[in-house]
């Protein structure tokens, strides 16, 4: 089945500077990669997504990059803010086949800190 | 348009409980999953439903765990009986279409369940 890494676990910024947060995944079927931000208590809202036809996606200060060659995609916020500050998870997916379903499976997450 | 409800927010019980989680999905949506979620880990997919049937509960410990999906709207999931590492957030998530290789199908989750279990 699908494996995905998330890297790394902690990440702390002054407000204003960038975030990276980067992702691999294992299984070359996937087709499709969200990124859902999580606040305390509450459960993941998605932020973006991507599909594997496309190498990059941008919304405002949120941008994700995909490498379908190497199986890694990227998470950049930049001009952080401190409501920026939650757990952030990367996911794959393939939309249909086999016994995928359509199932995500998700990385470890990310504590991303924007200290003011 | 109203999100994903769970409930109850909190649950404790002892081990060797029972006890049930309920989701009621956005409205019109046809697949609906629920997620484990262990403290500082990603959710882990339990058991995904299309309408009322079952397409997905490879990852359901079946010999505790049991869900069902009645009339293919809302959801309970079932632990009996409880045991300590069940400890976690029961996340519950819907999806507007069934699943299909013509699309993505983008999961919109509740707030969750936290059990903890002593």
């Amino acid at each position: 089945g699908e494996n995905v890494e998330q890297h790394p676990s902690t990440l702390s910024v002054q407000e204003g500077d960038s975030a990276v947060i980067k992702c691999t995944y294992s299984d070359s079927a996937s087709n499709y990669f969200p990124w859902y931000k999580q606040e305390l208590g509450k459960g993941p809202q998605l932020i973006i997504d991507i599909r594997s036809n496309v190498g990059e996606k941008k919304d405002q200060r949120i941008a994700v990059t995909l490498n379908k060659t190497a199986k890694h995609f990227s998470l950049h916020i930049t001009e952080t803010q401190p409501e920026d500050s939650a757990v952030y998870f990367c996911a794959a997916s393939t939309n249909a086949g086999g016994t995928s379903y359509g199932k995500l499976t998700f990385g470890q997450g990310t504590i991303l800190t924007v200290h003011p | 348009e109203a999100g994903v409800a769970q409930s109850p927010r909190y649950k404790i019980i002892e081990k060797r409980q029972s006890v049930a989680f309920w989701c009621n999905p956005i409205s019109g949506h046809a697949t609906l999953y629920w997620y484990q979620q262990i403290l500082g880990q990603g959710p882990k997919l339990l058991i995904q439903f299309q309408n009322n049937g079952v397409v997905d509960d490879s990852q359901l410990p079946k010999d505790r765990f049991s869900a069902e999906r009645l009339k293919g709207v809302d959801s309970t999931l079932k632990i009996q009986p409880a045991k300590l590492e069940d400890s976690a957030v029961y996340l519950c998530a819907s999806s507007p279409r069934e699943v299909s290789f013509l699309f993505y199908n983008e999961q919109f989750f509740g707030p969750g369940t936290r059990l903890t279990v002593l």
